[in-house]
């Protein structure tokens, strides 16, 4: 069966520091990936997406960006954390069917401090 | 344009009230899918239902129910007889045929014993 690992489940970084959040899939391939960020109390947000390897839609221009260097990984990265990128990132993935349903992975709760 | 409204922003019930769960959404295309997605305290978004733009017929699954009206482009979520383990917050999400996933603003259920 298919998994999505999703890591570090919560992260504290201070402002002007990197950031690599990353995200795994198990038992697919050449899934579509995606990157979400729901802010406190708000809706989800589409950021990025990928539907091959190195192949990356950015969806809102912003301080991050990803990378796919694999067929089942999914990076998301900034060079300087800014305070309004505080949040909670959800990974998924879809097959490359349009109909289908996405799977997400656990999260991770980025503060920025 | 795409949109998807959950106007109710935060609901309130007492264990086995029965609650409705809005969302409208807004789309020129005929063919289109329609998503329910739950995210308990956890944070991880789970999937409750898809359906797509042809199929107009009420579901039931359990105290789960869903009304989809296109001439009113709604897609209505009930509970029935509510539980604490309902308390969540519930995503209404449409795709179309891309690869994206649009997500409404989400509404929070708090059921109280």
């Amino acid at each position: 069966s298919q998994t999505i690992h999703q890591w570090p489940a919560t992260l504290v970084q201070p402002v002007g520091s990197p950031l690599s959040l990353e995200c795994t899939v198990e038992g697919t391939s050449n899934p579509n990936l995606y990157w979400y960020r729901q802010a406190a109390g708000r809706g989800l947000q589409l950021l990025f997406y990928s539907v091959g390897i190195g192949q990356i839609s950015s969806e809102v221009p912003q301080n991050l960006s990803a990378s796919r260097p694999q067929d089942r990984q999914f990076i998301l990265s900034s060079k300087k954390l800014l305070l309004s990128d505080s949040g909670f990132y959800l990974c998924a993935w879809t097959l490359h069917d349009w109909r289908e349903k996405l799977f997400f992975g656990s999260g991770t709760q980025l503060s920025v401090l | 344009a795409q949109k998807v409204t959950q106007a109710q922003t935060e609901i309130s019930v007492v264990e086995k009230e029965d609650v409705t769960l809005d969302c409208v959404y807004e789309t020129r295309d005929t063919t289109y899918y329609l998503f329910w997605y739950k995210q308990p305290p956890s944070g991880e978004l789970v999937f409750l239902i898809r359906r797509n733009s042809f199929d107009e017929q009420n579901e039931i699954s359990g105290r789960y129910s869903w009304n989809f009206q296109k001439s009113t482009s709604s897609f209505n979520f009930t509970i029935t007889a509510s539980q604490v383990v309902d308390s969540a917050v519930y995503f209404c999400a449409l795709r179309l045929n891309t690869d994206k996933l649009i997500f409404g603003t989400g509404t929070r259920l708090q059921v109280f014993p």
